[in-house]
């Protein structure tokens, strides 16, 4: 069963603490994203990766970092930098860059 | 810097009205794209326009892209409440950085 996964659905942290959000996608694409979003807001980009062990900074990059080692793999880690952290986190995936997005189920990150 | 712009920002109708949501972009778009997010969930795909003046159709929804490519709006006729959620078109960005561009979303309440 092909798709998008993403975990965990809701996540709790500590303001300080560094938090790492899971993407995982087995559908062969090469292009992988991340994004932020906040109550009533649009998707704003945080991230993207053309291709395995590259990726750009999207609109909202800092206090972000992401790796992408593996082609199925797109890990987020949020870090203390990040002023406003709060927010649902959705990853897509797509064949190219400019092609269909596939999104993931999102993490509802909630800093206290 | 690129634009896209999606009016209305809110649209509350009865159920059977019929609804319509415009994106506009400030540069000619090779191609737009529309996906739905339902409240609570993901973004997902719609449809894809690459063609000046092109018009599809999806059982109740229909799609228009405009013949300067800089436009495009999505009719929905006899809404239903399973109609109810935010619609956002995005289309490549026209730089060199091969990503899309997104409105903010148009969201839909319907009341049955």
């Amino acid at each position: 069963d092909g798709g998008i996964t993403q975990s965990p659905k809701y996540l709790f942290r500590k303001e300080g603490q560094n938090v790492t959000l899971s993407c995982e996608q087995n559908l062969n694409h090469d292009a992988m994203y991340w994004y932020r979003q906040d109550p009533g807001q649009g998707l704003r980009l945080i991230y993207y990766s053309q291709i395995v062990n590259d990726f750009q900074k999207g609109d909202i990059a800092e206090g972000y970092s992401v790796s992408r080692e593996k082609k199925e793999s797109f890990p987020l880690t949020v870090t203390s930098a990040q002023k406003n952290p709060t927010a649902f986190y959705l990853c897509a995936s797509s064949p190219d860059t400019l092609d269909e997005q596939f999104f993931g189920p999102g993490t509802r990150l909630t800093v206290l | 810097g690129q634009q896209v712009m999606q009016i209305p920002q809110y649209q509350h109708v009865q159920e059977g009205e019929d609804f319509t949501t415009y994106c506009n972009s400030s540069t000619t778009l090779s191609n737009i794209q529309w996906y739905k997010q339902r409240p609570g969930g993901h973004p997902v795909f719609l449809i894809q326009l690459v063609k000046s003046g092109e018009v599809k159709k999806q059982k109740r929804l229909t799609f228009q892209f405009g013949e300067a490519k800089k436009n495009s709006s999505l009719h929905i006729t006899a809404t239903q409440t399973t109609d109810v959620g935010t619609y956002f078109c995005a289309g490549p960005n026209a730089g060199n950085n091969r990503k899309l561009i997104w409105g903010l979303g148009t969201s839909l309440a319907v009341n049955p």
